[in-house]
């Protein structure tokens, strides 16, 4: 069980676009749709922003989306705002009731 | 609104076993939904620990196996962690979580996290 890799550290400047990639095999990203991402910001729990490569839970703002292709996914957060500075984590199953994480990305808005 | 909320000793001394448990309030721990511990080493990524059904059923991280049981009190609607045989690389924020496992996979609700620190 490897982590996923993910960029360390992503950026923007307030109303801009970024998009943050969570790099997996043939195996975890790109065998299952089951890719989520979570947003922690210091000090707090991680909380849940996106679900099967690319659903929102309630309340999450469709500024947040998700894709993939390959053995790649990606969160695009749309403009951006301060309060979405943060670090982010990609998790995906692996098969046999395993699931992997990415190493996280920091985001900053700048 | 469901919470959890981890409870435990927040220092272990290298060698010995260290114990967690996660309170489920405002929902039951019987609702078909799955249960599982994530950790978080200071400053660094999260690691999936393990998932475990409220009827036992029970799945590990395989580099954390040998050392890995959770095990769930539905007549106390919580479920722990024993982690034995710890090291300083043990040292972690714990955090436990509940698991979507049917037809999906994702981890919706957080306990607040508990620092566990290895030390002698």
């Amino acid at each position: 069980q490897s982590a996923l890799t993910q960029p360390p550290s992503a950026s923007g400047s307030p109303g801009q676009s970024v998009t943050i990639s969570c790099t997996g095999t043939s195996s975890d990203v790109g065998a299952y749709n089951y890719v989520s991402w979570y947003q922690q910001h210091p000090g707090k729990a991680p909380k849940l922003m996106i679900y099967e490569v690319s659903k929102r839970p309630s309340g999450v703002p469709d500024r947040f989306s998700g894709s993939k292709s390959g053995n790649t996914a990606s969160l695009t957060v749309s403009g951006l705002q301060a309060e979405d500075e943060a670090d982010y984590y990609c998790n995906s199953y692996e098969g046999s009731n395993n699931w992997v994480f990415g190493g996280g990305t920091k985001l900053t808005v700048l | 609104q469901l919470q959890l909320q981890e409870s435990g000793p927040g220092l272990v001394k290298p060698s010995e076993t260290l114990s967690l448990t996660c309170t489920v309030s405002g929902g039951s721990i019987n609702s078909g939904y799955y249960w599982g511990w994530i950790r978080q080493p200071p400053g660094k990524g999260l690691e999936w620990i393990g998932t475990t059904s409220y009827g036992g059923n029970t799945f590990y991280n395989p580099s954390l196996k040998s050392r890995v049981t959770i095990s769930v009190d539905t007549s106390k609607n919580q479920f722990s962690l024993k982690l034995t045989s710890v090291t300083a690389a043990d040292t972690a924020v714990y955090y436990c979580v509940r698991q979507e496992y049917s037809g999906s996979y994702f981890y919706d609700y957080w306990g607040q996290g508990t620092l566990v620190t290895v030390s002698s």
